[in-house]
């Protein structure tokens, strides 16, 4: 099915453990994030990507580590896992259409990731 | 980096009263301008979208917002609110060009019957 798809939905795991969260998209959107949301704070940027093998920094980067290899995977790795980074993860694609049309951003369902 | 400020964190209102949300955005370019909804255990979806042309914008389930380039404001509005309208909203920003995408706080919206 077309759309964009995360994966786990739900993850618990220890601190100092590596933890990665996958997004795939089906639309060959140019244009993917990754975004972390916490209450009183909306949500905060961590990474994202204009292409495949380009990735920057945003709001938040700091224990996280992103790839872009192929342009519909935009996996996320927290390398050694902190309670701070629990918290609701969602990934999203947007498409850059012909004559500098750009679309809006889609959101995958979320991974609710806890840190104990 | 670009801003976006929300205020009213949280409104609670009652269904048919009209319901205004404020955004407001720190960048002195041309932006793209999005308002997002995301129901309890949802993900964000769209509810409309400003990249150029009339500043008055209509979106999905009644609800409309205004773009006032000289306030740097893109407000949210919806005329009689109901109980399913119950969400965090969110206005969102990106700098024509640049595709990174910025979201404000939200505002948590409960509706009463």
């Amino acid at each position: 099915d077309a759309g964009i798809t995360q994966s786990p939905r739900y993850k618990i795991t220890e601190t100092g453990r590596q933890v990665t969260l996958m997004c795939h998209q089906t639309w060959s959107h140019s244009y993917m994030f990754w975004y972390r949301q916490d209450l009183g704070h909306g949500l905060r940027l961590i990474y994202y990507s204009a292409a495949a093998d380009i990735t920057d920094k945003g709001e938040v980067p700091d224990g996280y580590v992103v790839s872009r290899s192929k342009t519909e995977n935009f996996p996320l790795t927290l390398e050694s896992a902190t309670r701070s980074q629990t918290s609701v993860y969602f990934c999203a694609s947007l498409g850059q259409g012909a004559k500098d049309r750009r679309t809006e951003a889609f959101f995958g369902q979320g991974t609710r990731l806890t840190v104990v | 980096a670009q801003s976006v400020s929300q205020h009213n964190h949280h409104v609670i209102l009652s269904e048919a009263a009209s319901l205004e949300l404020g955004c407001n955005y720190s960048y002195g370019g041309t932006v793209n301008l999005f308002w997002y909804v995301q129901y309890p255990g949802q993900h964000l979806q769209l509810l409309l979208k400003y990249f150029s042309g009339d500043p008055l914008v209509k979106g999905i389930k009644g609800f409309e917002a205004e773009f006032i380039k000289s306030k740097f404001s893109f407000n949210l509005r919806k005329p009689s609110v109901q109980w399913s309208d119950t969400a965090e909203y969110f206005c969102a920003v990106s700098p024509y060009g640049n595709n990174r995408l910025a979201f404000g706080k939200g505002n948590q919206v409960v509706v009463i019957p």
